[in-house]
């Protein structure tokens, strides 16, 4: 399974866009990325999902680059409420299970 | 969207009791469910692969006695602390997939209090 390595914590500010970057070197052809949040007390909630190039949805955008070596999440402009640890992950194949790195956790200020 | 539900949240129990967390996919069938532990400030472990109609694959370290995994139907695993004392104290959580495409559902978790 790829390991990921991501920052462990980061600290923005209400309204700036922020930006989480994932390395997983040792990602297989068939593997996609995926990316969760998790709030203290409560099950982790998916955010998006990719494989290579761009995604985005109502909440965030994932930009993944040719070699697929790395990730980045990025969320536009964040409030309090985005507080919380995300969590990048690679799976792969069919229901692969989910192994979790240790997160950044993301503080965001007034 | 798929949605997983956990019960109980929050259990407290005694040394030596055993206690039943169930999750449930709602809106889906789920062959495959998994049940993580997560201490505080700390990441998620995966525990075992609960799979319908067999046995669960356990992670290594993990008490396949100790914590035991029931998955009679499509849409109900259970994970049973036995003999539980206070070092599994813990948040438990589950989840499932509608398949590869759609992601991981994850339930709300269960709070264990052993005292």
């Amino acid at each position: 399974l790829a390991k990921t390595t991501q920052p462990i914590s980061m600290d923005s500010y209400e309204g700036q866009e922020v930006n989480i970057t994932c390395s997983h070197n040792n990602i297989a052809t068939n593997d996609y990325i995926t990316w969760y949040q998790q709030f203290p007390s409560q099950g982790p909630r998916f955010i998006i999902q990719g494989y290579k190039t761009k995604v985005t949805n109502e909440v965030a955008s994932l930009f993944i680059p040719a070699d697929r070596k790395s990730s980045t999440l990025s969320l536009p402009r964040v409030s309090l409420s985005d507080t919380a640890v995300y969590y990048c992950l690679v799976v792969g194949g069919s229901q692969g299970n989910l192994i979790f790195g240790k997160g950044t956790k993301l503080s965001v200020k007034p | 969207g798929a949605v997983v539900s956990q019960h109980p949240s929050r259990v407290i129990c005694k040394s030596g009791t055993s206690v039943k967390i169930e999750c449930r996919s709602l809106d889906f069938q789920a062959t495959t469910m998994f049940w993580y532990r997560q201490f505080p400030k700390k990441s998620l472990m995966l525990m075992a692969t609960s799979n319908e109609g067999s046995k669960a694959t356990y992670e290594q370290g993990v008490e396949k006695d100790k914590f035991l995994i029931n998955h009679a139907s499509l849409t109900l695993s259970t994970l049973t602390v036995t003999s539980a004392h206070p070092e599994d104290s813990s948040f438990y959580i589950c989840s499932a997939s509608l398949g590869q495409f759609y992601g991981y559902t994850f339930g709300s978790g269960t709070r264990l209090t052993v005292v």
